[in-house]
This record gives structure tokens, C-alpha cells and sequence, in this order.
């Protein structure tokens, strides 16, 4: 199985500020197809996850432009422009493309300083 | 609304069973890949089992041979059954969507214990 670590586990961050979280795997994400399924989970404290980003960089529907993926092949970032209090909260990475099964980074859980 | 409901957690003894049910709406459910990922308490995602929309299904090696994974398209529903229960399974079982479609239920929490 494809191995997702992510870096840093613990990530304060002041309001206002950038904050920036990175996601590394075992092997390529890019699929045969041509295409790289990595997306962003947010996971708000006592609720569901819910995906921010999917295929590297585009935003779900709805997603604050704030929010922004970039990567290639084993190295990803999710990056916040400026840290709302919304924002706190623990962040997936997830990779598709050696499915199955999918496999989840350990979560990076983004707090106000 | 396009929505995931998970039913049918609860507390269960260890070696016990229990059937977990996922009832969909606001989308073409048939159509779609749906899996089950748990969350162990203070920890983190954890993918257990997969229906693909073509058929096949697939289990995580730590479930595999104990929970069985099943829909009925006709019922928009999604089920997983897990038998010989053990205290590591313990956690919320969420059903989802991870692929074109991102929808994820509330989760249902599942605690074994004696």
C-alpha cells in the first residue's frame, strides 16, 4: 500500500497568516491515465471531513480561494493564504491513485496561536 | 441535497457482530464507488472497505475475512456487516464517496467492549 506522511502533525498558526502543509508518498501518484489523485481532506472539530481539493490543485465547490494544492509525483502542498478561525481543524491528504485501498496521511492538525 | 446516512451502530462485545447501513439521496447513487472509512477515537482516517460502482469489492487487510461490504442500488443503500468484533474496531464508521462525487455521512460510532 502506498505509504502518506505529512508534515507537520501540529501546525499553529496566527490569524491572518499564511500556513502551509505538506504531503509526501511512497511511491508516484501519477496514474496511468495521465492524471495524479491527490486530494485535501478539513475536518472540523465533532464533524465530517469534507474535501477541499482533488486532483492536486482544483478547489471543490464552494472552498474559499484561500485554499490551494500544488505538487507532482511524490510531493505535495496544501497552502493557506490567510488563516481564518474557520480554519482550525485537522487536514488529510489522500492519495487515489493505487486503489485500493486509498490511504490517508496521519492529519495535521492546524490550531490558533 | 445530495446526502449520506449512516444507522446501526452501538456497543457490542468482543467476538460479537454487528451490521452497519448507509441509505443515500440527491444523487445517482448506482453510479458511484462508495466506501467505508473509520476513525478511531483521537486518531486519525482509516480506509475499511470499498463497493465499486462496477461491482467489485475490496477490504482492508485488517478486515478482511470478518467484514463483508454490500449495497442494493434499488434501496440507495450501502451496508457493511462485521463479525468477530474486536476492541480495535472501535471507532466512527463513516460512509463515502471519495472519488468524482465528495460526499461523507455523519458516521455511526461502533464500540466494542466487554
Amino acid at each position: 500500500d502506498v505509504v502518506m506522511t505529512q508534515s507537520p502533525l501540529s501546525l499553529p498558526v496566527t490569524l491572518g497568516q499564511p500556513a502551509s502543509i505538506s504531503c509526501r508518498s511512497s511511491q508516484s501518484l501519477v496514474h496511468g491515465s495521465g492524471e495524479t489523485y491527490l486530494s485535501w481532506f478539513q475536518q472540523r472539530p465533532g464533524q465530517s471531513p469534507r474535501r477541499l481539493i482533488y486532483k492536486v490543485s482544483t478547489r471543490d465547490s464552494g472552498v474559499p480561494d484561500r485554499f490551494s494544492g500544488s505538487g507532482s509525483g511524490t510531493y505535495f502542498t496544501l497552502q493557506i493564504s490567510r488563516v481564518e478561525a474557520e480554519d482550525v481543524g485537522v487536514y488529510y491528504c489522500m492519495q487515489g491513485t493505487h486503489w485500493p485501498p486509498n490511504t490517508f496521511g496521519q492529519g495535521t492538525r492546524l490550531q490558533i496561536k | 441535497e445530495v446526502q449520506l446516512l449512516e444507522s446501526g451502530g452501538g456497543l457490542v462485545q468482543p467476538g460479537g457482530s454487528l451490521g452497519l447501513s448507509c441509505a443515500g439521496s440527491g444523487f445517482s447513487f448506482s453510479t458511484h464507488t462508495l466506501t467505508w472509512v473509520r476513525q478511531a477515537p483521537g486518531k486519525g482516517l482509516e480506509w475499511v472497505s470499498a463497493f465499486a460502482s462496477g461491482g467489485g469489492t475490496y477490504y482492508a487487510d485488517s478486515v478482511r475475512g470478518r467484514f463483508t461490504i454490500s449495497r442494493d442500488n434499488s434501496k440507495n443503500t450501502l451496508y457493511l456487516q462485521m463479525n468477530s468484533l474486536r476492541a480495535e474496531d472501535t471507532a466512527v464508521y463513516y460512509c463515502a464517496s471519495l472519488g468524482d462525487l465528495d460526499v461523507w455521512g455523519q458516521g455511526t460510532t461502533v464500540t466494542v467492549s466487554s
